[in-house]
């Protein structure tokens, strides 16, 4: 069973732009969690998304922003970059969510550099 | 907010030590999961404890469900060189209607060979 896959792995963008990051749920999974990791802060959960819908959303700005399509694959967003979005970006599949015996599988990150 | 306290930071030891790490917390939590981290890779489950009380292994990996449902620990026994990596414990805790998970900062765990 293919685990969950995000891409790119790696990104380097300048202050301002935007970008799009994606995440491939493991099969049968329905729901998705991102989360930022930076070595200060440790795991911080973005959002969760269940069947489409934002289920879960934690303290960032409203330049983060996520969507789920109906095959469950996902994808954030983060417009007008600031340096301080340097981070890995995780995203995190699981049956049913953050509620439940159902436990987060994570992939391996997208790598965004804000120069 | 909830905020689990996990110690210690990092360790470092020797080859063929055991090793243990704790998450504690004053909120209570319904689940508690641990993870581990390679670098330049995603955390990956370890362990899954979803009673008070509940002791699981995995291999040379225990971890406990506290009692008070505050707290876990894990050991790692006869530490070897690819345990190297961080350590996250995870709570998941009914907030506002709904669950959700709340993470360590994690224990940096270097061996020594």
């Amino acid at each position: 069973k293919a685990g969950v896959t995000q891409t790119p792995r790696y990104l380097i963008k300048t202050r301002g732009q935007q970008v799009t990051l994606s995440c491939s749920p493991i099969s049968g999974h329905r729901s998705v969690s991102w989360y930022q990791q930076t070595p200060g802060q440790g795991l911080q959960f973005l959002f969760e998304y269940f069947s489409e819908t934002q289920r879960n959303k934690g303290n960032f700005p409203g330049r983060f922003s996520g969507r789920q399509f109906s095959n469950s694959r996902s994808e954030m967003n983060v417009s007008t970059l600031e340096l301080g979005d340097s981070a890995l970006y995780l995203c995190a599949s699981s049956l049913v969510g953050q509620g439940g015996n159902s436990p987060l599988h994570f992939g391996n990150g997208t790598r965004l550099t804000v120069t | 907010g909830q905020q689990l306290n996990q110690s210690p930071q990092s360790m470092f030891i020797q080859e063929g030590e055991d090793v243990s790490m704790n998450c504690t917390s004053s909120s209570i939590f319904n689940t508690w999961l641990w993870y581990k981290q390679d670098p330049g890779e995603g955390p990956v489950l370890l362990i899954a404890l979803y009673k008070a009380g509940e002791l699981t292994s995995n291999g040379r990996l225990t971890a406990q469900f506290g009692i008070t449902r505050k707290d876990s620990f894990l050991n790692i026994s006869a530490s070897i060189p690819s345990d190297v990596g961080i350590y996250f414990c995870a709570g998941q805790i009914a907030q506002g209607g709904s669950e959700k998970l709340v993470f360590g900062k994690g224990t940096k765990l270097t061996v020594n060979p």
